[in-house]
């Protein structure tokens, strides 16, 4: 089966770094998305990794380490705008290929 | 712009009564997905088409159907809603579903049931 945790919420201060942890267990792993949901609102893409390492997308990076399970989305120069949930899905190929995603984690940015 | 558009954005239905939720794109892709997300949950995968060919989830209710007549366009049927079922409903798509292919995501249907 497959298991993926995230902090349920996060503070933060406007202008701060964060950085939200995602780890997971699952035996298919075809790569790691996050995305960015606003309450009510439908999840868009941020970020996408399948081999290790650091990847950079103006404010934005994701990391990720397959042998620890281990992936983080880092945060930078927040904005009040960057309240929202952070979903981080795994692709599992002995799900299809399907997203199982994490709980999520709500972030609010504070002045 | 290239879209996944759903209708409508809110359903209000009585128990018991069917439904149908409806999703288009305009970004030609093969893959459809339909998601149910619970206040403070994850989306939770209903099924998917990939082209014609349907995959329901294993633990997915009979009470829901889906219908994808052609490649922009996708139906979810609920077919006795209960309140348990009330829930936004959310229409994804994905050029192929593999690798490095993100789900492009519509804004969703929140749906009611009295």
């Amino acid at each position: 089966g497959q298991n993926i945790d995230q902090p349920t919420e996060m503070t933060a201060t406007e202008g701060a770094i964060v950085q939200i942890n995602c780890t997971y267990q699952t035996s298919g792993f075809n790569g790691l998305f996050w995305y960015q949901q606003h309450a009510g609102e439908a999840p868009t893409f941020l970020s996408y990794n399948v081999l290790d390492g650091l990847e950079e997308k103006g404010r934005f990076s994701s990391f990720l380490s397959r042998s620890k399970g281990y992936s983080y989305l880092l945060l930078k120069e927040l904005q009040m705008k960057d309240s929202a949930s952070y979903l981080c899905a795994v692709r599992d190929l002995n799900y299809g290929q399907n997203f199982v995603f994490g709980p999520g984690t709500r972030l609010s940015v504070l002045p | 712009d290239a879209m996944v558009i759903q209708n409508p954005r809110y359903q209000v239905t009585q128990f018991g009564k069917p439904v149908t939720l409806s999703c288009s794109q305009t970004l030609n892709h093969n893959v459809m997905y339909w998601y149910q997300q619970k206040s403070s949950q994850a989306p939770k995968l209903l099924f998917h088409y990939y082209d014609k060919d349907f995959n329901n989830e294993a633990d997915t209710p009979d009470n829901f159907q889906s219908r994808r007549p052609n490649t922009s366009f996708c139906f979810l049927d609920i077919r006795s809603p209960g309140l348990g079922d009330a829930a936004m409903y959310l229409c994804a798509t994905s050029r192929d579903g593999t690798g490095v292919n993100e789900q492009y995501f519509g804004p969703g249907t929140r749906l009611t049931v009295t």
